[in-house]
């Protein structure tokens, strides 16, 4: 089966804590592709990161960072010193490398309050 | 550089009607994608087209077809509107879906509304 899992449906947390958005992947392919969309209250997708399946390295970009783990098939990503502006709903999906739709897990809303 | 376009930005149907969505890639992407997202639902793939051709659709009737034009626009047509088609319909393109670093961007959507 291919697969998506987000748990956490909702979180919210106060300005300036880290939070960390979990995402469980299933996929018999040996070749995939992991990406995190961001989606604000205006709806329009906004991609943030891709990383294919033979590239464990975790990434930093800023107040970002994502932990990639296959022995776990997992993909998580953190977002340090959580701003307001980081409210919106963050979604995680799996491409596998047989075919190029993206598969997308539920999403995890996420509300920063100041 | 423009990103991936969409219109109309709100639609409303009654029941039995067609839709009719269209979606502008970004300038040199040849494929578009369209998801529906449904409320309560989630994110579900619609159509992938390529090429002017259609590379592969999710789960959904027949009712929902598209076409890819010459200059790579795409128009996603939803015939005998049911209320449940209700939702945002999003699109997006990517430059070569073959290549490893390849991404889908997608546009600010269209809201169809089926009364």
């Amino acid at each position: 089966a291919q697969k998506v899992t987000q748990a956490q449906t909702e979180i919210s947390v106060v300005e300036k804590e880290d939070v960390t958005l979990d995402c469980v992947y299933e996929t018999r392919d040996t070749t995939y592709y992991l990406f995190w969309y961001k989606q604000p209250p205006s709806g329009e997708l906004v991609f943030l990161i891709r990383r294919n399946s033979f590239d464990e390295q975790n990434e930093i970009s800023g107040r970002y960072s994502w932990n990639f783990q296959k022995s776990t098939s997992s993909f998580n990503f953190t977002i340090t010193a959580s701003q307001v502006v980081d409210s919106a709903v963050y979604f995680c999906a799996l491409t596998p490398g047989s075919n190029y739709q993206l598969i997308w897990g539920a999403g995890t809303k996420l509300i920063i309050k100041p | 550089e423009a990103g991936v376009t969409q219109s109309p930005t709100h639609l409303i149907k009654t029941r039995g009607q067609q839709a009719t969505l269209r979606c502008s890639p970004i300038s040199g992407h040849t494929s578009v994608y369209w998801y529906q997202q449904a409320l309560g639902l989630g994110l579900q793939f619609l159509l992938w087209y390529d090429e002017g051709e259609e590379r592969n659709r999710g789960n959904f009737p027949p009712r929902f077809s598209g076409r890819q034009f010459p200059n790579y626009s795409s128009e996603l047509n939803v015939n005998a509107l049911e209320l449940e088609d209700s939702a945002l319909y999003l699109c997006a393109s990517s430059l070569d879906p073959g290549r490893v670093t390849d991404t889908q961007y997608f546009g600010p959507g269209t809201r169809l509304t089926v009364l």
